[in-house]
């Protein structure tokens, strides 16, 4: 089945380093979604990439979708201490049994040292 | 409503009992999904709806767990016999247009049998 990888577990940095976390799915994506939950909150949306080679940004974050649609990666620049979270990739199946589910990576948990 | 509205917001049963979960998605959403997440671990994938209908139960964690959805709007999410390993934070989320479209995720409902 479907399989979505995320490394690293845990991150952490000093206030103003970067951070990156990497999602790698053992099947090809119809799209990527990735999400921030704050310490005690719910998931919440914060971009899909579903072109090859997609990069979108956000202010300080950075998403990348690869050529082949099997990895994505999310990086913030100079991080803030509203960073603090766990981050998530969500990748959705190009076909079959997988089309239309969303499997969730294992997240990164990202703490920010002011 | 406004957004995914879960119910009840804490739940203590014993071990043993049968417990109902419920979520109620957003107006109009036709995909729904129940991820299970223990504490300060990621999304465990259980089960996804399309309209009323279940393509992926292959997350459903044993036979004690079931769920459905009626009228496209409402499911429940029954969890029969409970076993202390079933506490965990239990996650609805629910999209307008399956995995192409961002999740609305709900506050959870924590689940702790004693």
């Amino acid at each position: 089945g479907q399989q979505v990888m995320q490394i690293p577990q845990y991150q952490h940095v000093q206030e103003g380093e970067d951070f990156t976390t990497y999602c790698n799915s053992s099947t090809t994506l119809s799209n990527i979604q990735w999400y921030k939950q704050r310490p005690g909150g719910h998931p919440v949306f914060l971009i899909q990439l579903v072109k090859s080679g997609e990069v979108k940004k956000q202010k300080r974050l950075t998403f990348q979708f690869g050529e082949a649609k099997k990895n994505s990666s999310l990086h913030i620049t100079a991080t803030q201490t509203t960073d603090v979270g766990t981050y998530f990739c969500a990748g959705s199946g190009a076909g079959g049994t997988s089309y239309g589910k969303l499997t969730f990576g294992q997240g990164t948990i990202l703490t920010v040292h002011p | 409503g406004a957004g995914v509205s879960q119910s009840p917001s804490n739940k203590v049963t014993e071990k043993g009992k049968d417990v109902e979960l419920r979520c109620d998605p957003i107006s109009g959403h036709t995909a729904l999904y129940w991820y299970r997440q223990r504490l300060g671990q990621g999304l465990e994938f259980l089960i996804y709806f399309q309209g009323n209908s279940a393509p992926d139960k292959s997350g459903l964690p044993s036979d004690r767990f079931s769920a459905e959805r009626t009228g496209e709007s409402v499911s429940t999410l029954t969890i029969q016999r409970t076993q202390q390993e079933d506490s965990a934070v239990y996650l609805c989320a629910s999209s307008l247009v399956g995995s192409a479209t961002e999740a609305f995720f709900g506050q959870g409902t924590r689940l702790t049998v004693v």
